[in-house]
């Protein structure tokens, strides 16, 4: 069976520090990566997205994709309360119209 | 990001009544839109697939007579909870893809639904 694992949290971090997450899925031939912020009695908000192997980053968060090693990671620098929400991973298995199948999430803490 | 509305937000009814959400693509046209419910800090479960013009795609253990579909136009998906019980209270968030987004959902708002 198909499968996006996270550690479930929740995670914590002082104020300003590298919040670190972590995600492995199982389908190899994977396409394509995402990394979906929610809070609380909220949706889920798009904040990375990331095809190729490396690194990408916009503002303080950063994606890694390692498909050898089937691991998708984000780093959330100088975290703030405000990013204290569920992170769910996300992987898009094939082409098309197919849906998202999604990690459990991790929930992280930032502590001020 | 391209945008979906959701609407109703949050619904309160009483059991046995039905409750319909509608999911619109604001500025973009989806041929395929995803229901969603999540529980209280559970996870987001995939209900079905909606697909435009044609009959959704349901998950194992949906009911589709509960939960009927509709995906009428290319903007536009409607979700109708029948007859409404209380173990059917919970938050049911729509997403959609963009075409040339490469593969990218953007969600809905969510409706929370109480059933009393």
């Amino acid at each position: 069976q198909k499968e996006v694992e996270q550690n479930s949290g929740p995670l914590s971090v002082p104020e300003g520090a590298i919040a670190s997450l972590n995600c492995t899925y199982s389908d190899r031939g994977s396409q394509s990566f995402f990394w979906y912020r929610q809070y609380s009695g909220k949706s889920p908000e798009l904040i990375m997205f990331i095809y190729s192997n490396g690194d990408k980053e916009d503002g303080r968060f950063t994606a890694q994709l390692n498909k050898a090693s089937q691991y998708v990671s984000l780093l959330i620098r100088d975290s703030q309360p405000s990013d204290s929400a569920t992170y769910l991973c996300a992987v898009n298995e094939s082409p098309g119209n197919t849906p998202l199948v999604f990690g459990k999430g991790t929930r992280l803490s930032v502590i001020a | 990001g391209a945008v979906v509305s959701q609407h109703p937000s949050w619904v309160i009814c009483k059991s046995g009544t039905s409750v319909k959400i509608e999911c619109r693509s604001l500025d973009f046209q989806a041929t395929t839109m995803f229901w969603y419910r999540q529980f209280p800090k559970q996870s987001l479960m995939l209900m079905a697939t909606s697909n435009e013009g044609s009959k959704a795609t349901y998950e194992q253990g949906v009911e589709k007579d509960k939960f009927l579909i509709n995906h009428a136009s290319l903007t536009l998906s409607t979700l109708t909870v029948t007859s409404a019980h209380p173990e059917d209270s919970s938050f049911y968030i729509c997403s959609a893809r963009a075409s040339g987004t490469n593969e990218k959902l953007f969600f809905g708002s969510g409706t929370q639904l109480s059933v009393l």
